[in-house]
C-alpha cells in the first residue's frame, strides 16, 4: 500500500543534541512538508519542498534544517538551536499542482521530548 | 498573505444528532481548494472532505457535508448522525492552486453518549 512512513513515533533528546526525524513516501509526490504541531494547537509549516534538490523555508524554520535528495525521502533535522523543539511532528506529501488528488497525505507523526 | 480562521475552539454534540463546525478563509485568490481534516486521539491527520472553489455544488461524503459561501469566504462542515468514532481535532484547511496548506487552528469536538 501506498503511504507516508515516519520514523520513530516517539523520540527523545538531550538537550544540545542534533536529531534527525524521518519520512519517506512512495505516492510518487513531488511535494513534501514538514509541520509542528504544539498540544491543542494547529500546524505550523517548517519546511517544504515542491521538487527534489530545493526546499523553502516555511512560518518557522529557525532551528531546524532539511534536505531532499531523493524523492521519497525529506528528513528533518532539529538543531540544537532549536530553543523550544518539545512538540508533535507531521509530515506530508501531496501532488503540487493539478486537478485531482490535491490534499495532503499525512505520516503518523513523531512526538519528539527534550530531556 | 492567506488565514483560516476555526471560531469555535470546542464543540460538543449528542451521539446520533448533527452538529455544524464553522470555518472562514482569506483569500483575494478565485482559484482553490478547501479541506477538513480530521485529527483523532491517535494524531494521524484524515482527510474528511474536500471542496474546489470552482465547483458550486457543496461537497458531500456520507455523513459529512459542507456548506460553502464562496462570497462570504465561508466553508462549513456538518456531521449527521454524529458517532462517537467522530470524536477528534477537525482542522479546515485552505490551498491555493499549486501552493502550500494553511491550516485553521482547530476545533475539538466532543460526542457526547
Amino acid at each position: 500500500d501506498g503511504g507516508i512512513t515516519q520514523s520513530p513515533k516517539y523520540l527523545f533528546r538531550k538537550e544540545g543534541q542534533n536529531v534527525t526525524l524521518s519520512c519517506e513516501q512512495n505516492l510518487n509526490h513531488d511535494a513534501m512538508y514538514w509541520y509542528r504541531q504544539d498540544p491543542g494547537q494547529g500546524l505550523r509549516l517548517i519546511y517544504y519542498s515542491q521538487i527534489v534538490n530545493d526546499f523553502q523555508k516555511g512560518d518557522i524554520a529557525e532551528g531546524y534544517s532539511v534536505s531532499r535528495e531523493k524523492k521519497e525521502s525529506f528528513p528533518l533535522t532539529v538543531t540544537s538551536a532549536q530553543k523550544n523543539p518539545t512538540a508533535f511532528y507531521l509530515c506530508a506529501s501531496s501532488i503540487p499542482q493539478g486537478i485531482m488528488n490535491t490534499e495532503a497525505f499525512f505520516g503518523q507523526g513523531t512526538r519528539l521530548t527534550v530531556v | 498573505a492567506q488565514t483560516v480562521t476555526q471560531s469555535q475552539p470546542e464543540m460538543s454534540v449528542q451521539e446520533a444528532e448533527t452538529v455544524t463546525l464553522s470555518c472562514t478563509y482569506d483569500t483575494s485568490e478565485s482559484d482553490y481548494y478547501l479541506f477538513w481534516y480530521k485529527q483523532p486521539p491517535s494524531r494521524q491527520m484524515i482527510l474528511v472532505i474536500r471542496q474546489e472553489a470552482y465547483k458550486q455544488q457543496n461537497a458531500t461524503e456520507n455523513r459529512f457535508s459542507v456548506n460553502f459561501q464562496k462570497a462570504a469566504k465561508s466553508f462549513s462542515l456538518k456531521i449527521s448522525d454524529s458517532q462517537l468514532g467522530d470524536a477528534a481535532m477537525y482542522f479546515c484547511a485552505y490551498r491555493l492552486y499549486g501552493q502550500n496548506f494553511v491550516f485553521g487552528p482547530g476545533t475539538r469536538l466532543s460526542v457526547l453518549p
